[in-house]
């Protein structure tokens, strides 16, 4: 079954360290491969994208993403953590070619510390 | 331009009581797609439309329905208000499939 798991439902780190989401997909069809962010109380927001261009995306906010298909990945990082990061990041997967229909993983909550 | 926009942001029904959650998008999007949000869960999807007057069911439709008489608008309803159904609802539209606009969302408590 086609399926996204992102590792570990709750991450925190310190303001100004290294923020690391991981994302793992189950498909053995190249697919399209999304983050979106969602902060208290709104709707998700598009974060960035890889359509199968460049493999590694950069977004918004300073936030990259590396695909590797060898290991089925598509971890999210930001260098440096802002505490304005702090919110809840999905991993959603287009498994066909149209990529029209997105399959989410359960979400991460990110916390910074300061 | 508004997006996604979604009505009421709150609402609270009673055991079998029915409703309507409302979704409109003036981006002139094909796709839209109703998704529920329960804690640790992830999105789930509901159901979804390829365009005006064509829907198809999702990974949870049970409890629900939908129609799209136009591109704009694609309501969700419930007939029979379950506990169940308690959760955050969110649509969104996109025009080709490359990323989702969602809606603010509807935080629906059946009691």
């Amino acid at each position: 079954a086609q399926s996204v798991t992102q590792l570990g439902s709750h991450v925190s780190v310190s303001e100004g360290a290294l923020v690391l989401l991981r994302c793992n997909y189950s498909s053995s069809v190249p697919p399209y491969l999304f983050w979106y962010v969602q902060y208290p109380n709104q709707g998700l927001q598009l974060l960035l994208k890889y359509t199968s261009a460049a493999t590694l995306v950069k977004g918004i906010n300073g936030f990259e993403a590396e695909f590797k298909k060898s290991e089925t990945s598509f971890h999210l990082t930001k260098p440096s953590a802002h505490m304005s990061d702090a919110a809840e990041y999905f991993c959603a997967v287009s498994f066909n070619n149209a990529g029209n229909m997105l399959t989410f993983g359960g979400g991460t909550r990110l916390m910074v510390k300061p | 331009n508004a997006g996604v926009t979604q009505t009421p942001k709150f609402r609270i029904l009673k055991i079998g009581q029915s409703m309507t959650l409302q979704c409109t998008q003036d981006m002139n999007h094909n796709y839209m797609y109703w998704y529920r949000q329960d804690p640790g869960m992830g999105l789930k999807l509901i159901y979804y439309s390829v365009g005006a007057g064509i829907t198809d069911k999702g990974e949870v439709p049970n409890g629900y329905n939908v129609s799209r008489s136009t591109t704009e608008d694609f309501p969700l309803r419930l007939e029979l208000a379950a506990p169940s159904q308690t959760s955050v609802y969110f649509c969104a539209s996109t025009p080709t499939g490359y990323g989702y606009t969602f809606g603010s969302g509807t935080r629906l408590t059946v009691v």
